[in-house]
């Protein structure tokens, strides 16, 4: 499948802990994407990691990228109850200029 | 508009009848994207628009499914003769120039075909 797979599937933490998510592809890839869902509404861009580029942050998200293992991680620090969300990585289609193919994402709950 | 905006919020249908999704994408974007969600998974890619064209709809399920943006701002994803399974939130997203790059999700549609 051409698709990211997300790990853990469900990730419950308490307020103040950190958060790792992690996303294994197939292909080459010229970039990698996390997105942030909330229940009932649409996905929200987290941050965009180029093929070049080994680590990324954004706030309280880490991104980092490993094209040899074909593998992503999101970090979220310092988790708060407002991260409760799902979590999807999105990677670009095999064919040169089309969609971004999401995986089945991380759902992650944070209570206080 | 500030943000890509869907209609309607929610949609029921009786099976076997004919619905029409809309999507308003940012103002100026060049592409827009339809992806279908069922509950519980991510995103299935549909299709994809650059300005009018559509230039790849090897997502779209069946030929029951149809999407059109004709002068390239406003598209309408419309299912004939809907059936159960065609239940699912409905969303659109665009870009502002080159695929792959950020989209900008509207909050979706969410279809039930009783």
């Amino acid at each position: 499948s051409q698709q990211g797979e997300e790990d853990p599937q469900a990730l419950s933490i308490q307020e103040g802990e950190n958060a790792t998510m992690n996303c294994s592809y197939k292909t080459s890839i010229n970039n990698l994407q996390w997105y942030r869902q909330n229940s009932g509404r649409g996905l929200v861009h987290l941050i965009l990691i180029r093929s070049n580029e080994r680590e990324k942050h954004s706030g309280r998200l880490r991104v980092t990228l490993d094209t040899s293992k074909k593998s992503s991680s999101l970090l979220i620090t310092a988790s708060r109850a407002a991260d409760t969300a799902s979590y999807f990585c999105a990677i670009p289609t095999r064919m040169a200029g089309t969609a971004l193919i999401f995986g089945k994402g991380t759902t992650l709950s944070v209570s206080s | 508009g500030a943000g890509v905006s869907q209609s309607p919020r929610y949609k029921v249908a009786k099976r076997g009848q004919d619905v029409a999704l809309r999507c308003d994408p940012i103002s100026g974007h060049v592409s827009l994207f339809w992806y279908q969600q069922a509950l519980g998974q991510g995103p299935e890619f549909l299709t994809y628009f650059q300005n009018e064209a559509q230039l790849d709809k090897s997502g779209l399920p069946s030929d029951r499914f149809f999407a059109e943006r004709p002068e390239g701002s406003v598209s309408t994803l419309k299912i004939q003769r809907t059936q159960q399974e065609d239940s699912a939130v409905y969303l659109c997203a665009s870009s502002l120039l080159l695929q792959n790059e950020k989209l900008f999700f509207g909050s979706g549609t969410q279809l039930s075909v009783l």
